[in-house]
């Protein structure tokens, strides 16, 4: 099936530091989200991307969509304490089964 | 926006006793709702697809005897966990597709800790 390569797997940052992560696929997909969760939450959708080469911000956060379709990234600016927790990518292929693949989740520290 | 509300939160059961989820999508109709399985520290596991007014389609691997899906009605979805046992333990999510101007999204519910003792 589908795979989805999310990184860091982790990462530790001070407070005011910019963050980066990104996701790779050896497929193809139309749509690209990305989600924050905190522990013992479900998913809360954070930026949509359903445009090749599209960049979308959402407050201190922004994320492309790759113009090969096979890739994308999240940056967080001047993060701060609340923006710890567990970040994943996720991509829609299209098709009729509509079916979410989930990269395996960025863990973010912030100190502060 | 869009709200997915999930019950219960947490729910402790005795081995062998059967569980049911309920996900509910607040303020829109969902035809197609997800369930999902989620070990600590680990990413979510699609178990399967719920449709409204069909069958649901499973995951490979994933016992649709066990897990029994039910979507009657364009708000609801419920998972019944049959015959629990510890390692059916786990946090289960459900989402729904949500169309927008734009395309669509999938909006998640807060999630239930089911833990069979």
């Amino acid at each position: 099936g589908q795979q989805l390569n999310q990184s860091p797997q982790s990462m530790f940052i001070q407070e005011g530091e910019d963050v980066s992560m990104n996701c790779t696929s050896s497929s193809i997909f139309n749509t690209w989200l990305w989600y924050k969760q905190e522990p013992g939450e479900g998913p809360v959708l954070l930026i949509a991307l359903y445009k090749a080469g599209e960049l979308t911000s959402n407050g201190r956060l922004t994320a492309q969509f790759g113009i090969t379709r096979k890739d994308s990234f999240l940056n967080i600016s001047a993060s701060i304490p609340s923006d710890v927790g567990i970040y994943f990518c996720a991509g829609q292929s299209g098709g009729s089964n509509y079916k979410l693949t989930f990269g395996k989740g960025t863990l973010l520290t912030v100190n502060p | 926006g869009a709200v997915v509300s999930q019950h219960p939160s947490r729910v402790i059961c005795k081995s062998g006793t059967s569980v049911k989820i309920e996900c509910r999508s607040l303020d829109f109709q969902a035809t197609t709702m997800f369930w999902y399985r989620q070990f600590p520290k680990q990413s979510l596991m699609l178990m399967a697809t719920s449709n409204e007014g069909s069958k649901a389609t499973y995951e490979q691997g994933v016992e649709k005897d066990k897990f029994l899906i039910n979507h009657a009605s364009l708000t609801l979805s419920t998972l019944t966990v049959t015959s629990a046992h510890p390692e059916d333990s786990s946090f289960y999510i459900c989402s729904a597709r949500v169309s927008g101007g734009r395309g669509y999204g999938y909006t998640f519910g807060s999630g239930t800790r089911l833990t069979v003792v």
